[in-house]
């Protein structure tokens, strides 16, 4: 069971365009939301992170939106520049008092970014 | 600081051969996790640990297992490969509260053939 999506799978964007990666999660109990970002051969690295008790929160070009209400997140990367090509995942975890959930964390499916130069 | 560090980084291992994947951690973290990426599929639990001494099963737990003998270490093994755990194989540590960030190691390929 998939509890988190994550669409599009793959992104093309030119250079100097605006990427948007939209994510959706059914368990009302997550309370952390981060965006990882991970470059071939690497491990995924944190970028960005919101809770949902705000519904923006920005970090130089990279923005996440968040709207509680639809159970939907997404992240925004302004300026897009060759150097952000990399696999981007969105990611949930639940409150701690949800008891045994222990901090794991429920990653979408991923999304491959492209800018083109 | 070498944040997670996995041992090997690439292993090929014929159907029914056994392994063991080692993580490291020096950042005194409690948690430490381990999740195998494929394609089009994320990053998926196999199993976790909340401290020195404990393991849970994640989400696909099935023919792996894990031992966390010390707090830095977080062991996972594969007693009987099979061809279905080609993946590369991910380490996580974090804190818990305030700063729940997980940090990764780069990763372990693993072919089973």
């Amino acid at each position: 069971q998939q509890q988190v999506k994550q669409s599009p799978q793959s992104l093309i964007v030119q250079k100097g365009g605006i990427s948007i990666i939209n994510c959706a999660y059914e368990n009302t109990a997550f309370d952390y939301f981060p965006w990882y970002q991970q470059f071939p051969g690497k491990g995924p690295a944190l970028l960005i992170a919101i809770r949902p008790d705000v519904s923006e929160k920005k970090e130089g070009r990279f923005t996440i939106s968040f709207n509680k209400s639809a159970k939907q997140f997404s992240l925004h990367i302004m300026d897009s520049q060759p150097g952000d090509s990399a696999t981007y995942f969105c990611a949930a975890r639940p409150d701690h008092a949800g008891g045994t959930s222990y901090g794991k964390l429920t990653f979408g499916q991923g999304t491959i970014l492209t800018v083109h130069p | 600081n070498a944040g997670v560090t996995q041992t090997p980084k690439f292993r090929v291992l014929k159907t029914g051969q056994s392994m063991t994947l080692l993580c490291a951690q020096d950042m005194n973290h409690e948690y430490m996790y381990w999740y195998r990426q494929d394609p089009g599929m994320g990053l998926r639990l196999i199993h976790y640990s909340v401290g020195e001494g404990t393991t849970a099963k994640g989400e696909v737990p099935d023919g792996y297992n894990v031992s966390r003998l010390k707090k830095q270490n977080f062991l996972l093994g594969l007693e009987s490969a099979a061809p279905s755990q080609t993946s590369v194989y991910f380490c996580a540590s974090s804190y818990w509260g305030t700063a729940p960030e997980a940090f990764f190691g780069q990763g372990t390929r693993l072919t089973v053939v």
